[in-house]
């Protein structure tokens, strides 16, 4: 079946310049998290959905960071005002969620951002 | 929180030689473990997961894995390796309980080189 889905592959901006980058998850999984990958930091997470409860964002770098969750599916995550230091690939993941605390995540291919 | 660490960052050796990749986490409570690859331009796999019962688990590939829950250690082992199993490895922990929201802990990432 259809795995996770990102776009755009590879996104170049201008510092100060916001971006917009979507995930579509796995049909049928009701979770859904948001992963930074960068050379300094190596692998981080950043911000989970989880069906229709509050998001647990205590990932988000800074208040430039934001993410949103339409209908239960599609996911954006926007980053305004870029700065160099958000260069990274952002890779989405989704899960099921049946309350068991023992879920697979699977990866997206990933967003390769670079603000020059 | 939890942490986890890879004591190898790069590992090089020759098709048919053996591979062992160690990970420690730190974490007081119950955990599930994972180990992911990624290929050369591609994007994160699952290569085998621990979720509880037997600590050694076997995935995909011929790379299997031994959770020593003394020693909080999930190290992956492969008895004789392929150039194609050249790649990045990471190894993940996630709490297994409610407030931890299944988000992925990861470590820094060990690079594989396998010589032909």
């Amino acid at each position: 079946g259809a795995g996770v889905s990102q776009s755009p592959s590879n996104k170049v901006t201008e510092k100060g310049k916001d971006v917009e980058l979507r995930c579509d998850p796995i049909s049928g999984h009701t979770a859904l998290y948001w992963y930074r990958q960068s050379l300094g930091q190596g692998l981080e997470f950043l911000i989970y959905f989880q069906g229709n409860s509050a998001p647990d964002k205590s990932g988000l770098p800074s208040d430039r960071f934001s993410a949103e969750r339409t209908g239960g599916s599609v996911s954006t995550l926007t980053i305004q005002r870029t700065q160099q230091e958000d260069s990274a690939v952002y890779l989405c993941a989704s899960s099921l969620d049946r309350g068991l605390f023992q879920e697979t995540q699977y990866f997206g291919p990933g967003t390769r951002l670079l603000v020059l | 929180a939890q942490s986890v660490s890879q004591h190898n960052h790069h590992v090089i050796l020759s098709e048919a030689a053996s591979l062992e990749l160690g990970c420690n986490y730190s974490y007081g409570g119950t955990v599930n473990l994972f180990w992911y690859v990624q290929y050369p331009g591609q994007h994160l796999q699952l290569l085998l997961k621990y979720f509880s019962g037997d600590p050694l688990v076997k995935g995909i590939k011929g790379f299997e894995a031994e959770f020593i829950k003394s020693k909080f250690s999930f190290n992956l082992r492969k008895p004789s390796v392929q150039w194609s199993d050249t790649a990045e490895y990471f190894c993940a922990v996630n709490a297994k309980i409610k407030a931890a929201g299944n988000k992925l802990t990861f470590g820094g990432g060990t690079r594989v080189l396998v010589k032909p």
